[in-house]
């Protein structure tokens, strides 16, 4: 069975701070993926990875296929990066549904 | 491409009643996911459909079924509610076979009091 964690659970940091999530699960996956949710809202999805970095904006997401490890940085953090932040893991073709960690409330102080 | 999209988006309904939930995927993806958000469980996958045809089933009670049709809209349906069905439901649509890609949905925010 996959299991994914994530650290920290609660993040509170000031405006302009590196930051750091981190997600690490318990199986080989064929993909992983980081999700966004701002409070009341719905979710949205800000990664796919199978392999290596991606980035957008000030977003960047990595990932270990052998240490079974991912990361989200977000650069130059703004109070509208505050949100809940949740890695997911998968099998491909959706023939797995996802597995998900209990995700990351991140608060962004002005 | 229109994103997904979920209908309703809020829904209250009372103990014991049944409730349809709706999801149109975007258009050409092929399979869709349910999945539900509660605040003590967090996101938990319910089901997952490809070409009308349930793929893979989480880990919840019979109550709680899905289907989808020829155009690849979906509809879950969970009868006999009980009070800790309250809860988001998020579905989300991917290509298909060989695709990772999800795209989620806004939810439906189903109370039941």
């Amino acid at each position: 069975k996959n299991e994914v964690e994530q650290s920290p659970q609660n993040l509170t940091a000031q405006e302009g701070e590196f930051i750091t999530i981190n997600c690490s699960y318990s199986v080989g996956i064929s993909a992983l993926h980081w999700l966004q949710q701002h409070p009341g809202g719905g979710i949205v999805s800000l990664f796919m990875l199978s392999s290596g970095k991606k980035k957008h904006g000030r977003l960047i997401a990595t990932i270990n296929i052998q240490e079974k490890h991912s990361s989200l940085h977000i650069t130059a953090s703004h109070p509208r990066d505050s949100a809940v932040y949740i890695c997911a893991s998968g099998g491909g073709g959706g023939a797995d549904g996802l597995t998900f960690g209990k995700g990351t409330h991140l608060i962004i102080q002005p | 491409k229109a994103g997904v999209t979920q209908t309703p988006r809020y829904l209250i309904k009372t103990r014991g009643q049944q409730v349809t939930l709706s999801c149109s995927p975007i258009s050409g993806h092929r399979s869709v996911s349910w999945y539900q958000q509660t605040p003590g469980q967090g996101l938990q996958f319910l089901f997952e459909y490809f070409s009308e045809t349930q793929r893979n089933k989480g880990n919840f009670p019979g109550r709680f079924s899905g289907r989808q049709f020829s155009n690849s809209r979906s509809e879950m349906n969970v009868s006999t509610l009980e009070l800790g069905d309250s809860a988001l439901y998020l579905c989300a649509s991917s290509p298909g076979l060989g695709s990772y890609e999800q795209y989620f949905g806004p939810g439906t925010r189903l109370t039941v009091t």
